[in-house]
């Protein structure tokens, strides 16, 4: 049973197109993240929610929005997708109190 | 802003030998460091974090942290092909919220 599950694993699409990736725990973690693995492999912070509120907005434009309809749950729902867009996005969840960060295995998007 | 520096290598070791990958960080007021592991085409995964100055052991793996120098490192005793993949050092954000701020990891090669 996946801990941290997200879909579509592997997504193409067109520039302009509006996409979003899923994702659940069943952690029972009160806080998720979305990372953006580029092509360099270099993984950084999108977002942090914590108990459904919005924590962190690292400087990602503001075509990417993301929703949090309960604390298992952390979506990412992207506008206008460029072609700078492709990367790994990776959810990830962790308890505040603990110290490990679980990462679900990732969604690969690319833009064409 | 925190920045946690690596270099990406490829950093290549004969199989049984030793590996050490190291990370240095901006912040002095960091105080805890996650080593975690990344196969090609996979998700980051935790082998070990370390607090306190000093070594941390965990099986072949030793975690070494310096806060006077600002330095962590992680050793590899007996390598093993298996432990071929990139090597990301990490430490936590601002606030308890706060997701990891990744280095651009290390890439390790172990030759049989």
């Amino acid at each position: 049973d996946t801990a941290v599950s997200q879909t579509p694993k592997y997504l193409v699409t067109q520039m302009g197109n509006d996409k979003s990736i899923k994702c659940e725990q069943n952690l029972g973690h009160d806080t998720m993240y979305w990372y953006k693995q580029d092509s360099k492999k270099f993984l950084k912070i999108m977002f942090s929610y914590n108990n459904k509120e919005l924590i962190i907005n690292e400087t990602v434009p503001n075509r990417f929005s993301p929703k949090s309809p309960d604390k298992a749950h952390l979506n990412l729902h992207i506008n206008s997708l460029e072609l700078g867009d492709s990367a790994v996005y990776f959810c990830a969840s962790r308890q505040i109190s603990g110290n490990t960060i679980y990462f679900g295995e990732g969604s690969w998007l690319t833009v064409v | 802003q925190k920045e946690v520096e690596q270099n990406s290598g490829p950093l290549s070791v004969p199989e049984g030998a030793i590996a050490s990958l190291n990370c240095t960080y901006s912040d002095r007021g960091s105080q805890s460091f996650f080593w975690y592991r990344q196969y090609s085409g996979k998700s980051p995964e935790l082998i070990m974090f370390i607090y306190s100055n000093g070594d941390k052991e965990d099986g072949r793996f030793t975690a070494q942290l310096n806060k006077a120098s600002q330095y962590v490192s992680l050793l590899i005793r007996d390598s093993q092909p298996s432990d071929s993949a990139t090597y990301l050092c990490a430490t936590p954000g601002r606030g308890g919220a706060d997701g990891l701020t990744f280095g651009k990891g290390t890439h390790l090669i172990i030759q049989p």
